[in-house]
C-alpha cells in the first residue's frame, strides 16, 4: 500500500521569501515521487519528479524538492516566493508494482502576500 | 501540441439523471486516466486505459459509473443514475505508452478538468 501525507492544508509566505511545502510518503516498494501545482480553473501542471536517480530534483519554476529515504519525505521548496506561486501544490507517489495509478496527497494551498 | 482537453468544464444536474463527461487525450497518448476530487477530499483515481482496453478500474466507486474510450482515442465518462455524492472536480489525463524499462516515467499530462454539481 501507499500513500502520501502533506503536513500543510495551508501555508502562506511573503513575496521574496522561501517556500517550504512538506511531504511524508509510505511505500511498500521504491516510490516514483512527484509534485503538480494546480492554479485557479486550470489543470495539474507536473512541477518535478524523483524516480530514483538524484535524490535532489530540480523543476520548473525554480523550485525543488530532495528525496529523503530515511525520513520517508519528498519537501518542496523554493528560495524566493513570486505571486504567480499562489496555487495548490499536491504531492504524489507511484509505486513500481504495475499499477499505474498515482495516489496524491490532499493538497497545500500556497498563498503569497504582496 | 494540443494539450488534453475535457467537455464540459461545468455541468449542474439534478440528483437521477445522467450526465456524460469527455475527454480528448493528446494525440498519440496510449494511456488515458480518469481522476476525480470530491469536494475536500484528494484526488482518486478512477482508472486506466491502454488504448481501448481498461487496463485498471479498480478505482471505479460503482457500477453507476460507465466509462468508454472506444477506438482508443477520445473517452466518455458516464454517470447514470448521479448521486449528491458524485459532485466533483473530474480529471482526465493521458501520456505516450514508453519501453518497458521507462514506463512509468511518462509525464501524466492532465486536462483542466469537469466540475460536476449534483443537486
Amino acid at each position: 500500500a501507499q500513500s502520501v501525507t502533506q503536513l500543510d492544508s495551508h501555508v502562506s509566505v511573503s513575496e521574496g521569501t522561501p517556500v517550504l511545502l512538506r511531504c511524508n510518503y509510505s511505500s511498500s516498494y521504491s516510490p516514483s515521487l512527484f509534485w503538480y501545482v494546480q492554479h485557479p480553473n486550470k489543470g495539474l501542471q507536473l512541477l518535478l519528479k524523483y524516480t530514483s536517480a538524484a535524490t535532489l530534483v530540480k523543476g520548473i519554476n525554480g523550485f525543488e524538492a530532495e528525496f529523503k529515504k530515511s525520513e520517508t519525505s519528498f519537501h518542496l521548496t523554493k528560495p524566493s516566493a513570486h505571486m504567480s506561486d499562489a496555487a495548490e501544490y499536491f504531492c504524489v507517489v507511484r509505486t513500481d508494482t504495475g499499477r499505474r495509478a498515482l495516489t496524491f496527497g490532499s493538497g497545500t494551498r500556497l498563498q503569497v502576500q504582496p | 501540441e494540443a494539450g488534453v482537453t475535457q467537455f464540459p468544464s461545468h455541468s449542474v444536474i439534478e440528483k437521477g439523471q445522467t450526465v456524460t463527461l469527455r475527454c480528448d487525450p493528446i494525440s498519440g497518448h496510449d494511456n488515458l486516466y480518469w481522476y476525480r476530487r470530491v469536494m475536500g477530499k484528494e484526488i482518486k483515481f478512477l482508472l486506466h486505459f491502454v488504448k481501448e482496453s481498461k487496463q485498471d478500474e479498480s478505482g471505479m466507486p460503482n457500477n453507476r459509473f460507465l466509462a468508454e474510450r472506444t477506438g482508443g482515442t477520445y473517452s466518455t465518462l458516464k454517470v447514470q443514475p448521479a448521486e449528491l455524492e458524485d459532485s466533483g472536480v473530474y480529471f482526465c489525463a493521458s501520456s505516450r505508452r514508453g519501453s518497458l524499462g521507462s514506463s512509468y516515467n511518462s509525464p501524466l499530462h492532465f486536462g483542466n478538468g469537469t466540475r460536476l454539481t449534483v443537486t
